[in-house]
């Protein structure tokens, strides 16, 4: 079954660039995956679907700044000119053998 | 504009029954399936099953089948969430999502609903 494995944590400054990371378990470099943001307090949402070729489609509303791209079992998802409202947890989600699967979570901090 | 919305806050007691819902709006409920996602205190996201409206077909997470039912009522647009016998390694925040047609991934969440459960 596949595995999704995600950094604890990140941070990054205000007004710069992040880059997230969640890594597909070996054997998995096709699956395509979905972000989710969850701000403090909030319920998640849902901020793209992203292909293993790097194609991805967005949310409703969901900004510019929030970008997809994908190398092998890595998918990436890249937040520029972060913001305050930017600090959140950030899930990857998959699916296989009629499972859907999260990963554990990025917690971003902005400084 | 799509819409979920669940039902209020709990406090029950261990061993007592719950059912939690989850009305949908804006999109014809019945076509897409849709699941529920658990959130323990301080904790990610759990998937915890999912059920297609139109047929009742219904799917669990290994860690959550015996221990929960899903169901739906594609009448009045609502999927639900029930225990038949609480424990207090229930109390979480539990999320109703919509699961989009291109991919087995959710495209909409509900607020979320608190169950606690403590004596």
């Amino acid at each position: 079954q596949v595995v999704l494995t995600q950094s604890p944590s990140a941070s990054a400054s205000l007004g710069a660039s992040v880059k997230l990371t969640c890594s597909l378990s070996s054997g998995h470099s096709t699956y395509t995956i979905a972000w989710h943001q969850q701000q403090p307090q909030k319920g998640p949402r849902f901020l793209m679907k992203l292909d293993s070729d790097g194609s991805h489609i967005k949310g409703d509303g969901i900004p510019d700044r929030f970008s997809g791209s994908s190398s092998g079992t890595e998918r990436y998802l890249t937040i520029s000119s972060l913001q305050s409202a930017d600090e959140a947890d950030y899930y990857c989600q998959t699916w296989g053998a009629g499972v859907r699967v999260f990963g554990g979570g990025t917690k971003l901090t902005v400084l | 504009e799509v819409q979920l919305v669940q039902s209020g806050a709990e406090v029950k007691k261990p061993g007592e029954s719950l059912k939690i819902s989850c009305q949908a709006s804006g999109y014809i409920f019945s076509t897409y399936w849709i699941g529920w996602v658990r959130q323990m205190p301080g904790k990610g996201l759990e998937w915890v099953g999912i059920v297609y409206p139109e047929d009742s077909d219904t799917r669990y997470s290994p860690s959550f089948q015996g221990q929960v039912t899903i169901s739906a009522d594609k009448s009045i647009n609502t999927a639900y969430l029930q225990w038949s016998s609480l424990k207090a390694s229930d109390t979480a925040i539990y999320y109703c999502a919509r699961e989009n047609r291109g991919g087995y991934f959710f495209d909409y969440w509900g607020q979320g609903t608190l169950v606690t459960v403590f004596s």
